[in-house]
């Protein structure tokens, strides 16, 4: 099945700076890559998602971009704002008959200081 | 209001003692998902459903059982409950039929299982 690696697992810049977050999956018929935002104590939301047929895609300061060939994909966050602070989640869907199984990576605490 | 609903929202029970966690969404959405969140395992998706009468395996399904008989409900069954399904659950929807889009969480439901 999919496996999907997530790095790394803390991250800490400062206010303004820019924070990369990268994945790795397995599987080579994955087409779509969602990442997600989870503050302190709440529930995941969508941030920004990406389908394989697209090699990038921005949405204000953030952006996701693909390589397929490497089967990675990375979240890029600019002039961040204490208020990214947050974990953050990519994931990838499965192949085939079991597009609808979605798997995680392990989560990325992004910590920006003021 | 467009929600997710997740009941109970805390859950202190035995090994052993067959339990229920309702999930139910009023957006008329065909995508249903459950998800246990375990610090640094990130969000593992236990089953999804496509639609109703369609539920499929995620990655960790063993020990959990679902059903969708109704379009808004995706009840999430533990029939023995062990210690190590301590954990923090997650209920989703999504638009389609598929996990193309953006998924709404639940609130959580918080399970401890002593």
């Amino acid at each position: 099945g999919e496996n999907v690696e997530q790095h790394p697992s803390t991250l800490s810049v400062q206010e303004g700076d820019s924070a990369v977050i990268k994945c790795t999956y397995s599987d080579s018929a994955s087409n779509y890559f969602p990442w997600y935002k989870q503050e302190l104590g709440k529930r995941p939301q969508l941030i920004i998602d990406i389908r394989s047929n697209v090699g990038e895609k921005k949405d204000q300061r953030i952006a996701v971009t693909l390589n397929k060939t490497a089967k990675h994909f990375s979240l890029h966050i600019t002039e961040t704002q204490p208020e990214d602070s947050a974990v953050y989640f990519c994931a990838a869907n499965a192949g085939g008959t079991s597009y609808g199984k979605l798997t995680f990576g392990q989560g990325t605490i992004l910590t920006v200081h003021p | 209001e467009a929600q997710v609903t997740q009941n109970p929202r805390y859950l202190i029970t035995v090994t052993g003692k067959k339990l229920t966690v309702t999930c139910s969404q009023n957006m008329n959405h065909e995508y249903m998902s459950w998800y246990r969140q375990d610090p640094g395992l990130g969000l593992r998706q236990i089953y999804y459903s496509m639609n109703v009468e369609v539920t499929d395996k995620g990655d960790v399904p063993e020990g959990y059982k679902v059903s969708r008989k109704e379009k808004r409900n995706f009840p999430l069954i533990l029939e023995s409950p062990s210690p190590n399904q301590t954990s923090l659950y997650f209920c989703a929807s999504s638009y389609s039929g598929s996990p193309y889009n953006e998924q709404f969480f639940g609130p959580g439901t918080r399970l401890t299982v002593l």
